[in-house]
């Protein structure tokens, strides 16, 4: 059972504008939650964190959302460069234990 | 950011046999390691959780003694793929956590290649 879903496989977005990726997650007990950027053959690189006391948290281009009640949340990136073309990973867990995945949504961004 | 590093970045072996990587933490003391792997287009996959001096907790479907691991110190854990088979071959990612923080930090991943 996937507990933490991005729906969204693939995404493109013009160079400057504004990249939003979501993820949704069924589990109301998870209380932490990260956003990863993978290059391919790398590892994952951890972006930015939010928990579920916050509903916004900020850092430069990179900005996370969290809806509790929707169960929803995403992540934005404004302006998008190209070197910003990657898969991005959302995650939870409780209490910053066992972390649950999604499957990554591939953002390209064009020049 | 702390830093996570993982030997060998690949490796190909023969069926039936051996494989160890090793994760190292390097400017921290992870008292929880994590062992993922990764299918492609697919998340990552939790397989074992370590803490360092202690037996590790395999996920659910893991066969525990076909994939070793220990975490013998602060900076370490190994993970032994043994009798290495065809569907062993993926990419095998640890993370760590230092006892102060929540966040992981990734090692850069193993491809591991079986024939």
């Amino acid at each position: 059972d996937q507990q933490v879903k991005q729906n969204s496989p693939s995404l493109s977005v013009q160079e400057g504008r504004i990249s939003i990726l979501n993820c949704d997650y069924t589990n109301s007990m998870f209380d932490y939650f990260l956003w990863y950027k993978k290059y391919p053959a790398e590892g994952p690189t951890f972006l930015i964190s939010i928990s579920s006391i916050k509903d916004k948290n900020e850092d430069g281009r990179f900005t996370v959302f969290l809806n509790k009640s929707a169960k929803h949340l995403s992540l934005h990136i404004v302006p998008s460069q190209p070197g910003d073309s990657a898969v991005y990973f959302c995650a939870a867990s409780v209490t910053g234990n066992q972390f649950y995945f999604g499957t990554g949504t591939s953002l390209t961004v064009i020049p | 950011g702390a830093v996570v590093s993982q030997h060998p970045s690949r490796v190909i072996c023969k069926s039936g046999t051996s494989v160890k990587i090793e994760c190292r933490s390097l400017d921290f003391q992870a008292t929880t390691m994590f062992w993922y792997r990764q299918f492609p287009k697919q998340s990552l996959m939790l397989m074992a959780t370590s803490n360092e001096g202690s037996k590790a907790t395999y996920e659910q479907g893991v066969e525990k003694d076909k994939f070793l691991i220990n975490h013998a110190s602060l900076t370490l854990s190994t993970l032994t793929v043994t009798s290495a088979h065809p569907e062993d071959s993926s990419f095998y990612i640890c993370s760590a956590r230092a006892s102060s923080g929540r966040e992981q930090f990734f090692g850069p991943g193993t491809r591991l290649t079986v024939l």
